[in-house]
């Protein structure tokens, strides 16, 4: 089974600093998703990435950036955290065929701005 | 705008019944897939359908589409407690790389 690993479940930061939010996964995925998902507005694609050091903005990539330096690992990061940054953030992969392969999703970080 | 949206946002039931939830969506697309996540939780894969099908099956899931209608339903048979979470349907875009998921249906079976 594809395993996707978030380094963390719950994370307290302040306004201002900056966050990494870290993504592993196991099964030599090409692509790589990073989204937030709040109440009510489902789940929104921050940024993507399609192979190593290769980056797509998604939907809401304002105030966030990614780093793939590694294909099983993809970085998000919350350049000057914001108290409307607080969310579920989750990260999933995908084999490289694509739209006709599902997405495997790992448990999410909820992620709380002070 | 989102995709995909289900209908309705929330259900109620009881263990043994039938659950449907509804998927609509605005544009061409690829495939439909359903998700499902449980409380706190990620999503989880259940079923995808091709936009060339109509009807197809995984165990007690039923997914149909109705590309005509823009359309797409989930049906879970003799349901179950477990079976309590939120639904999600992901619409791919016909030439696009995104997946585009809805609000989800969240579905409680009460015992």
């Amino acid at each position: 089974d594809v395993k996707v690993t978030q380094s963390s479940r719950y994370l307290v930061k302040r306004t201002g600093e900056k966050v990494f939010l870290e993504c592993v996964q196991d099964m030599d995925h090409e692509n790589m998703f990073w989204y937030r998902q709040d109440p009510g507005l489902g789940l929104r694609l921050i940024y993507f990435s399609y192979d190593v050091k290769m980056k797509e903005k998604g939907d809401i990539p304002e105030g966030y950036s990614v780093s793939r330096e590694k294909k099983e690992r993809f970085s998000l990061i919350l350049e000057s955290a914001s108290t409307n940054q607080t969310s579920m953030y989750l990260c999933a992969s995908r084999d490289k065929q694509g739209l006709r392969q599902p997405q495997h999703f790992g448990d999410g970080t909820r992620l709380s701005i002070l | 705008s989102q995709q995909g949206e289900e209908d309705p946002q929330a259900l109620s039931i009881q263990e043994g019944e039938n659950a449907t939830m509804n998927c609509s969506y605005k544009t061409s697309i690829n495939n439909l897939q359903w998700y499902r996540q449980n409380s706190g939780r990620g999503l989880v894969h259940l079923i995808l359908i091709r936009s060339n099908e109509r009807e197809k099956h995984s165990g007690r899931l039923r997914v149909t589409l109705d590309t005509s209608k823009k359309s797409s339903s989930l049906l879970i048979t003799a349901s179950r407690a477990a079976d309590t979470a939120s639904y999600f349907c992901a619409t791919g875009a016909t030439g696009g790389f995104k997946t585009i998921f809805g609000a989800g249906t969240r579905l409680f079976v009460k015992a």
